[in-house]
């Protein structure tokens, strides 16, 4: 079974500052990997996803994130983040059963952007 | 293009009584449709995902399930609510391409069991 872990519940970081929000996983198979955001009270935006390649995946609103394989990471960065950042972030792992691409979740970051 | 929409986006029910909160898909067919819920401090757990009409599968035993009575319609049901089935739950559905699927999820259906 794959599982997906964000070792951080919470991130506070100021305006303009860098961020970074961890993603370990484990997994038996090879993996595809997912970012998504979620504003509050809202579904889940797709950030960005790692599906075979260059292992630095560039997305939406400015994230990348990096596969590291012998790691078995998968980290979020922002080089610069802005208080419209402020959101929960979920790291995400997919496996196929049948035809269905089932997603296993991370329990998630909240991404707190400050002045 | 595809869009996803959830209904209601707010509910608050008493213990005991029913549910349903439905999922529509427009602009595709034929596509995965998934049930996911998402309670207060805790990721998102996936309940039911169907790969077609009248094809339901089960994630975790619990006191909901669900219905595709439609190519692109998700029932999520209820007989009775019970306190723990209070959380966000958020329709999602992909295309059939194996493991590379992307979900793409509806706004999300808030409850709130009392």
């Amino acid at each position: 079974a794959q599982s997906v872990t964000q070792l951080d519940s919470q991130v506070p970081v100021f305006e303009e500052a860098p961020v970074e929000l961890r993603c370990n996983y484990s997994s038996s198979v090879s993996v595809y990997l997912f970012w998504y955001v979620q504003y509050p009270n809202q579904g889940l935006q797709l950030l960005l996803k790692y599906l075979s390649g260059s292992t630095l995946v560039k997305g939406i609103n400015g994230f990348e994130a990096e596969f590291n394989k012998s790691q078995t990471s998968f980290h979020l960065r922002k080089p610069s983040v802005h208080i419209s950042d402020t959101a929960e972030y979920f790291c995400a792992v997919s496996e196929l059963t049948g035809t269905a691409s089932k997603l296993t979740f991370g329990t998630g970051t909240r991404l707190q952007v400050t002045l | 293009s595809q869009t996803i929409h959830q209904w209601p986006a707010t509910l608050v029910q008493p213990v005991g009584s029913p549910l349903s909160l439905e999922c529509t898909v427009e602009g595709t067919s034929n596509p995965n449709l998934y049930w996911y819920r998402q309670a207060a401090g805790r990721g998102l757990q996936l309940l039911f995902y169907s790969v077609g009409i009248g094809q339901i599968s089960s994630e975790v035993p619990q006191n909901l399930s669900a219905s595709r009575p439609q190519d692109r319609q998700f029932i999520l049901s209820s007989k009775k609510l019970l306190l723990s089935d209070s959380g966000f739950y958020l329709c999602a559905w992909s295309v059939k391409l194996g493991r590379a699927n992307v979900l793409t999820f509806g706004a999300g259906s808030r409850l709130t069991v009392l």
